[in-house]
């Protein structure tokens, strides 16, 4: 079916210490995957995105790793700042039809503790 | 370079009426994409333009329409509003050339509050 969740609606973690989080997803015919980080009162930014064709993307601090295997996809977040608490979304495009359609999942809150 | 706008940022209705919100996207960006969010929940997708065209729409009443301009601005119209409606509504846009739904880029929303 149609679902992207995520494990742990809340995740807390040390300033200066990795953050992982991940992303469950149902559907073998996702193609592509992105991250979102949304803060307060503002719409979602891009963080960083993967096709299905790689396992692995880095950014600038940001690593997304994909499991095609077990379906997972994890956003690593490294040396986590204050600037980093926010509410992160994972989003999947089914590749099988054009439909304009992104799957997002729940939702997972960052807090990073100074 | 101006990003994705929307305007109200808040619009406050009673059941029944009628809301209007209003989208324009970063200049060069020829789809517009629409998502709800209710309050601690994920974006649910509402409709997508193209080139003036409704592409697709979701899982959404016909009280759900909108229509996107020759400039690419977008309108989302939600008729006979009921309290559930009460959500952030998204507008989001691709940069030109992109495939459908890589890198969509989102405004601020507009917070419509159903009394």
């Amino acid at each position: 079916g149609e679902s992207v969740g995520l494990h742990l609606p809340t995740l807390s973690v040390q300033e200066g210490d990795n953050s992982i989080i991940n992303c469950a997803y149902s559907n073998s015919a996702s193609d592509y995957f992105i991250w979102y980080k949304q803060e307060s009162g503002k719409g979602p930014q891009f963080i960083i995105d993967i096709r299905s064709n790689m396992d692995k993307r880095q950014g600038q601090r940001v690593t997304v790793l994909l499991n095609k295997t077990v379906k997972h996809l994890s956003l690593q977040i490294a040396a986590t700042q204050p600037g980093d608490s926010a509410v992160y979304f994972c989003a999947e495009n089914i590749g099988s039809s054009n439909t304009g359609k992104l799957i997002f999942g729940q939702g997972t809150t960052l807090q990073v503790k100074p | 370079e101006a990003g994705v706008t929307q305007s109200p940022t808040h619009l406050i209705k009673t059941r029944g009426q009628q809301a209007t919100l209003r989208c324009s996207p970063i200049s060069g960006h020829t789809s517009v994409y629409w998502y709800q969010q209710a309050l601690g929940l994920g974006l649910q997708f509402l409709l997508w333009y193209d080139e003036g065209e409704e592409r697709n729409r979701g899982n959404f009443p016909p009280r759900f329409s909108g229509r996107q301009f020759p400039n690419y601005s977008s309108e989302l119209n939600v008729n006979a509003l009921e309290l559930e409606d009460s959500a952030l509504y998204l507008c989001a846009s691709n940069h030109e050339g992109g495939a459908t739904n890589e890198k969509l880029f989102f405004g601020s929303g507009t917070q419509l509050s159903v009394l």
